[in-house]
């Protein structure tokens, strides 16, 4: 069964103090990685896809990264406007669906 | 328009009622799809149109729960017979194509009391 686990369920950090967020899959082939950011009360927003192990992109203070098990979502120096939760989910090859994993609820405190 | 409209915002139904939820996708995306999101929880799939296709409708949670896209733009997600259990925020996504980003509406926070 495919499924997606994040991990921490909640993270608090100070403004400026670098983390990462941890998405384990498994997928009965992979077609491609999704990292959302969900304010309250708002849809998710994409970020990024990865599709492949070894990718990785960037987008200001954020950056993900992928195996072939997990990926991670680096942030770097954040500002409390980066508090948000993160939701990382997956899509197999057969399909078009994207599972979600539970989020992160990341708050980043001045 | 310039991103995914779904109405309404917010709907608050009696145990039985029947709702419809809107969708508008932004307009030539080919993909058109539903979750339903818990509060704290990660939006779950329900179903999923290509144009007017309905691909894959296995995350409906019972014969309660309808969705069309009749000319392959606007959608509409009908629940018949509201239970208590049907509370959550309805999420509608449109994509140009399956392996690309979706973009999502803001939802439609329902409540059954």
């Amino acid at each position: 069964e495919d499924q997606v686990t994040q991990s921490p369920e909640a993270l608090r950090l100070q403004e400026g103090e670098s983390s990462s967020l941890n998405c384990s899959y498994t997928v009965s082939g992979l077609r491609g990685l999704f990292w959302y950011r969900q304010d309250p009360g708002k849809g998710p927003e994409f970020l990024f896809t990865l599709y492949s192990a070894g990718e990785e992109k960037e987008k200001e203070r954020l950056k993900a990264t992928l195996t072939k098990k997990e990926s991670f979502l680096h942030i770097t120096a954040p500002k409390p406007e980066d508090s948000a939760t993160y939701l990382c989910a997956v899509q197999a090859l057969k399909g078009g669906k994207l599972i979600f994993g539970q989020g992160t609820e990341l708050s980043v405190k001045p | 328009g310039a991103g995914v409209s779904q109405s309404p915002r917010y709907k608050v139904a009696k145990r039985g009622q029947d709702v419809a939820l809107r969708c508008d996708p932004i307009s030539g995306h080919v993909s058109l799809f539903w979750y339903q999101q818990a509060l704290g929880q990660g939006p779950e799939f329900l179903t999923y149109f290509q144009n007017e296709a309905q691909l894959d409708k296995s995350g409906l949670p019972s014969d309660r729960f309808f969705a069309e896209r009749p000319e392959g733009s606007v959608s509409t997600l009908k629940i018949q017979r509201t239970q208590q259990e049907d509370s959550a925020v309805y999420l509608c996504a449109s994509s140009t194509r399956t392996d690309h980003g979706y973009t999502f509406g803001s939802g439609t926070r329902l409540t059954v009391v």
